[in-house]
């Protein structure tokens, strides 16, 4: 069955630095999202992608993060100078066909900032 | 007010019993309702996807959902030590909205 892939599985970095985490999307699905759950919290919904640019955003979004579809199987967050609050599990999900339709997800990037 | 809530157990339950697991919401603009399982360090697995009032069923897996009192419901029959796991219901509202407003989750402990 086709899924979502995420990598790394574990990435550890230091306050201030860049990080970009990678995803794969499942390959005919239209939709990409990225979500995030800090330990102990609910999932959180950070950004929507279609067609190339941002559909939707949450307040959590902020100048930091980026996405980018840099090629056709690829979808990458960015965050430009982490945070010791941006530790968490950042989920990569994609839908077929966008709103409504059920979300599948990946196994998720452990964010940990030192 | 919190949109989804869920009661973040743990629920512990003996192998083959049924197990009920529930959330309520407080927007009415919800339309779309799904239930997610999810083993730890992994990403949420989707259970189950409605979006009418009513049952849809699956296997040992039965959703329901109540829009008049804004009520969702997860039943798993002849419940297995395998699905020990936490369950998240999560709910899209539609509209121009994307993303998935999720609950924090019910952790479930099936007893060999």
């Amino acid at each position: 069955e086709p899924e979502v892939t995420q990598t790394p599985s574990h990435q550890v970095t230091q306050m201030g630095q860049e990080v970009i985490l990678r995803c794969v999307p499942i390959s005919n699905h239209l939709y990409f999202y990225w979500y995030r759950q800090i330990l102990g919290q609910k999932v959180e919904f950070l950004v929507s992608f279609y067609n190339n640019e941002i559909s939707e955003k949450s307040e959590i979004f902020d100048d930091q993060f980026s996405v980018e579809r840099p090629d056709g199987s690829n979808f990458t967050l960015k965050i430009r100078s982490t945070k010791l609050e941006d530790s968490a599990m950042y989920f990569c999900a994609s839908s077929p066909t966008g709103r409504g339709q059920p979300q599948h997800f990946g196994d998720g990037t452990r964010l940990s900032i030192l | 007010q919190k949109e989804v809530e869920q009661d973040p157990g743990p629920l512990s339950v003996p192998e083959g019993a049924i197990v009920s697991l529930n959330c309520t919401y407080s927007n009415s603009a919800f339309q779309y309702f799904m239930w997610y399982r999810q083993y730890s360090r992994k990403g949420p697995e989707l259970l189950m996807y409605t979006y009418s009032s009513g049952n849809k069923e699956d296997g040992r897996f039965t959703a329901q959902v109540d829009k008049s009192s804004k009520y969702i419901s997860l039943f798993i029959r002849d419940s297995q030590p395998s699905d020990s796991a936490t369950y998240l219901c999560a709910i899209y509202s539609g509209g121009g909205a994307d993303g998935l407003t999720f609950g924090k989750g019910t952790h479930l402990i099936i007893q060999p």
